[in-house]
């Protein structure tokens, strides 16, 4: 079946730096992938649509210059969170369809941990 | 505004059947998804209704109707690692952007 790795599971950062998370398609070619983000017995949050080629759209109240999304290739979306602080703490995971956006894979997540 | 609602906690015993409701109101409706997280893991698909009716697949099924805004999934012979939360998910635009409810805690008693 489809599979969506993500990369990496967890990190701990220093506040002020920068992290890159990325989320892989491994055995199909996804021109649209998803970033949520998840608080501890919350819902997914969508933050971003990421699409393959464009600028990546982002839902309301998403810093956009804080949440930098970079969709390259048909395989690979990156997220990365710049200037991270210890608020930006939080389960970050990624998606993707075949087709038809009926079922989402979802990546393994990433736990990030800003100190 | 985009709105799923599902109840927060569920209880069961082994062997049970559960049935976990979802109601929404969403700007766009393309389909209802039905997911299962444990925890520390990432969701994963169960399944999917876009048109009225009820889809089975295996101990899981899941209903909707589109003239109430409701749907529901229904687990049957309940095994204790179907303890995990349960989302239900609306796919409101044909892009495939989907909105997700807060999130049923399912807990399988002996």
């Amino acid at each position: 079946g489809a599979v969506v790795s993500q990369h990496p599971s967890r990190v701990i950062c220093k506040s002020g730096t920068s992290v890159k998370i990325e989320c892989r398609s491994l055995d199909f070619q996804a021109t649209t992938m998803f970033w949520y983000r998840q608080f501890p017995k919350q819902s997914l949050m969508l933050m971003a649509t990421s699409n393959e080629g464009s600028k990546a759209t982002y839902e309301q109240g998403v810093e956009k210059d804080k949440f930098l999304i970079n969709h390259a290739s048909l395989t690979l979306s990156t997220l990365t969170v710049t200037s991270a602080h210890p608020e930006d703490s939080s389960f970050y995971i990624c998606s993707a369809s075949r087709t038809g956006f009926e079922k989402l894979f979802f990546g393994s997540g990433t736990q990030l941990s800003v100190l | 505004g985009q709105s799923l609602e599902q109840p927060s906690e569920v209880t069961a015993v082994e062997g049970a059947i559960v049935q976990i409701n979802c109601t929404y109101q969403t700007s766009g409706f393309y389909g209802l998804s039905w997911y299962q997280q444990h925890d520390g893991g990432a969701p994963t698909f169960l399944s999917y209704n876009g048109l009225d009716g009820l889809e089975e697949t295996g101990r899981f099924s899941s209903f909707l109707s589109r003239s109430d805004s409701y749907g529901y999934l229904l687990l049957q012979e309940l095994q204790m690692k179907d303890s995990a939360s349960y989302f239900c998910a609306v796919r409101d635009t044909q892009a495939g952007k989907s909105t997700f409810g807060d999130g049923t805690t399912l807990t399988v008693k002996p």
